[in-house]
């Protein structure tokens, strides 16, 4: 499973852009990009997946260029609730019997 | 709406006892993992199952074992608990290795 190397923490305000860039240097050629949040006392929500280019859902986007080695994570206009624990996790998708495996994640904080 | 039902949200147990802690899927997922977070330590996953009855380790697996007879559910055992395994523990389900659903976890200490 390819290592992903993520900031331990970032700070922002309510309304801004909020972009978490990740480095997976080894991913191979069928690993997938997955991100999770994660609040306190919950377990993990799935939030969004690509494989190349650019990914948006209701939530965010996912930005991960060709050469694969890094995304970025965007949460548009964040608010208080934003505030949580994001995970950068990289690996193989469809595929059964493959772990996943969880790094250190980024520690999101909003402020007003 | 998917679910992931673990049997405990909070449970209290002694040293030396042995320790289930269940967890059922309504999805009919091939996978289940467990795991335990820790402050400052994050996820680290103890086992993960892939199939009836199959099961491989995961970072942290000594002092745990699990069984899954069903594909639906998926349980740890602490053969012997010891305060150091005084954790949160999620359980959680994917089909292959795509999105995965977690439960609501199990805050576990051992006195």
């Amino acid at each position: 499973l390819a290592k992903t190397t993520q900031p331990i923490s970032m700070d922002s305000y309510e309304g801004q852009e909020v972009n978490i860039t990740c480095s997976h240097n080894n991913i191979a050629t069928n690993d997938y990009i997955t991100w999770y949040q994660q609040f306190p006392s919950q377990g993990p929500r799935f939030i969004i997946q690509g494989y190349k280019t650019k990914v948006t859902n209701e939530v965010a986007s996912l930005f991960i260029p060709a050469d694969r080695k890094s995304s970025t994570l965007s949460l548009p206009r964040v608010s208080l609730s934003d505030t949580a624990v994001y995970y950068c996790l990289v690996g193989p998708t469809y595929s059964s019997a493959s772990k996943i495996i969880f790094g250190s994640g980024t520690r999101l904080s909003i402020r007003p | 709406d998917v679910k992931v039902t673990q049997s405990s949200r909070y449970l209290v147990k002694r040293t030396g006892e042995k320790v289930f802690l269940e967890c059922v899927q309504d999805m009919d997922h091939e996978n289940m993992f467990w795991y335990r977070q820790d402050p400052g330590l994050g996820l680290r996953l103890i086992y993960f199952s892939y199939d009836v009855k199959m099961k491989e380790k995961g970072d942290i697996p000594e002092g745990y074992s699990v069984s899954r007879e069903k594909k639906e559910r998926f349980s740890l055992i602490l053969e012997s608990a010891s305060t150091n395994q005084t954790s949160m523990y999620l359980c959680a389900s994917s089909l292959q290795s795509r999105e995965a659903f977690f439960g609501q976890g199990t805050r576990l200490t051992v006195v």
